[in-house]
């Protein structure tokens, strides 16, 4: 089953901060998330993984719930080239594949 | 930087036609993966290729989807007989381990099929 991602869509001035979440009805044992570009491949930004470990981006953070099966991942002092398509990918354990949500649009702007 | 390649960039064919989509992982990564993503809408898994087989499918990959990895360094995605809805851009991606590790995308192969 799908993550379900929140918002869906979201327009920032340049230098305002961003929260997007991903939720999961399964236990989760890691999420990835990736920011897309209109016509160009997901780009990894960061790794979450069940147990604390984190890996990715310098200026990017986020957060991993394991008890609420949650993630969040907070963009600060927004850039243009933050603009694109964010997506979460959640891994179950023994699994391989990555099932990713229905993505949130992020807009930014000067 | 070491990075995924795939060819060709837009491959348009027939419906029926058999095509095949192709990938170059980075060199020393062991797990493959394709996904593929219908335009506007979200990336979803076909299958997950470790130690020269099959380690995951998806529902989406029936029998008319095959993969290989012929060579050391290849990993192709093949459609026998292709259908309007196979239209989508393909996405390959490798990783150096599996489940724990980030997964490395390619820039994609758009099929369209007429």
């Amino acid at each position: 089953q799908q993550p379900v991602q929140s918002p869906q869509a979201v327009i920032l001035r340049e230098g305002e901060d961003a929260v997007i979440n991903c939720s999961s009805s399964k236990a989760l044992y890691s999420v990835h998330w990736y920011r897309q570009k209109h016509g160009e491949a997901p780009v990894f930004l960061m790794i979450l993984l069940k147990g604390g470990e984190q890996k990715g981006h310098d200026k990017i953070s986020a957060s991993f719930n394991e008890k609420k099966q949650q993630s969040s991942l907070y963009l600060t002092a927004s850039q243009l080239s933050y603009s694109g398509t964010y997506f979460c990918g959640t891994g179950g354990a023994g699994s391989y594949q990555l099932t990713f949500g229905k993505g949130t649009k992020l807009s930014v702007i000067p | 930087e070491p990075e995924v390649t795939q060819t060709p960039s837009h491959q348009v064919t027939q419906m029926g036609q058999e095509v095949i989509l192709r990938c170059v992982p980075i060199s020393n990564h062991l797990y493959f993966y394709w996904y593929r993503q219908i335009l506007g809408q979200k990336v979803e898994f076909l299958v997950s290729f470790y130690n020269n087989e099959i380690s995951e499918k998806s529902e989406i990959f029936d029998d008319q989807f095959s993969v290989e990895r012929p060579d050391g360094s290849n990993f192709t995605l093949k459609i026998r007989s292709t259908k309007l809805e196979d239209s989508a851009m393909y996405f390959c991606a490798s990783s150096p381990q599996g489940g724990r590790y980030e997964q490395f995308f390619g820039p994609g192969t758009r099929l369209t099929v007429l």
